[in-house]
């Protein structure tokens, strides 16, 4: 069975750079075909798509973080990474990883548990 | 930008009712919607995808119907495991991207 889970710092201080790792477990993260993705969901929100990148090939991201976030991959560790520059209060959110369905992106499943990160000094 | 709007925000509703969730698209996006639930504390779970479709698992109580600008999700009989806040996506093939509303939540009333 597929699972994901994110680590990374939970305090960021506003103006750094924010890191996320997610690892992936029960497949195999190269050869599998899938798009990968990230999600966050500020406190009392609903989720927002942040980016999604397939093994190899070009990350695509949600406009509205202008050009803020970098999605990447390390195959030999089986994972991917999110790093979101520039971080004000306003990215404080629980930062979820997620699989696509299949060589497109679309619905998310299975998800991670989700790692919540504040922006504050 | 394509924007996801769902309503009621709050639907309150008795054990073994049902439920009728919507959600509407600022612009066409065919059949590309997803459902999810999720309860507090936890990831959202897939319910739904292709606007019709039930994921691995869900029970037949959960129904995904509509195209074009306008969905609903309907769950048939309303069990205790089902009050939770449910959030509809749509997914566009290009550019790609994602949007989701933001939710109504279903409480026990």
């Amino acid at each position: 069975q597929l699972q994901l889970q994110e680590s990374g710092p939970g305090l960021v201080k506003p103006s750094e750079s924010l890191s996320l790792t997610c690892s992936v477990s029960g497949g195999s993260f190269s050869s599998s075909g899938y798009y990968w993705g990230w999600i966050r969901q500020p406190p009392g929100k609903g989720p927002e798509w942040i980016g999604s990148m397939y093994y190899r090939e070009k990350a695509y991201y949600n406009p509205t973080l202008k050009g803020r976030a970098t999605v990447s991959v390390d195959t030999s560790k089986n994972q991917f990474s999110l790093k979101l520059s520039s971080v004000t209060a306003a990215d404080t959110a629980v930062y979820y990883c997620a699989r696509h369905a299949a060589m497109a992106i679309n619905w998310f499943d299975p998800w991670g548990q989700g790692s919540l990160v504040t922006v504050s000094s | 930008e394509i924007v996801m709007t769902q309503s009621p925000a709050t639907l309150s509703v008795s054990p073994g009712e049902r439920a009728t969730l919507s959600c509407r698209a600022s612009q066409s996006v065919g059949g590309n919607l997803a459902w999810y639930q999720q309860k507090p504390g936890q990831a959202p779970r897939l319910l739904i995808y292709a606007a019709s479709t039930r994921a691995t698992g869900i029970p037949p109580r959960f129904t995904g119907s509509g195209s074009g600008t306008e969905f609903t999700l309907t769950i048939s009989s309303l069990q205790s495991e089902d009050f939770a806040v449910y959030y509809c996506q749509q997914y566009t093939s290009w550019p790609p991207a994602v949007t989701f509303g933001g939710g109504t939540k279903v409480e026990i009333k």
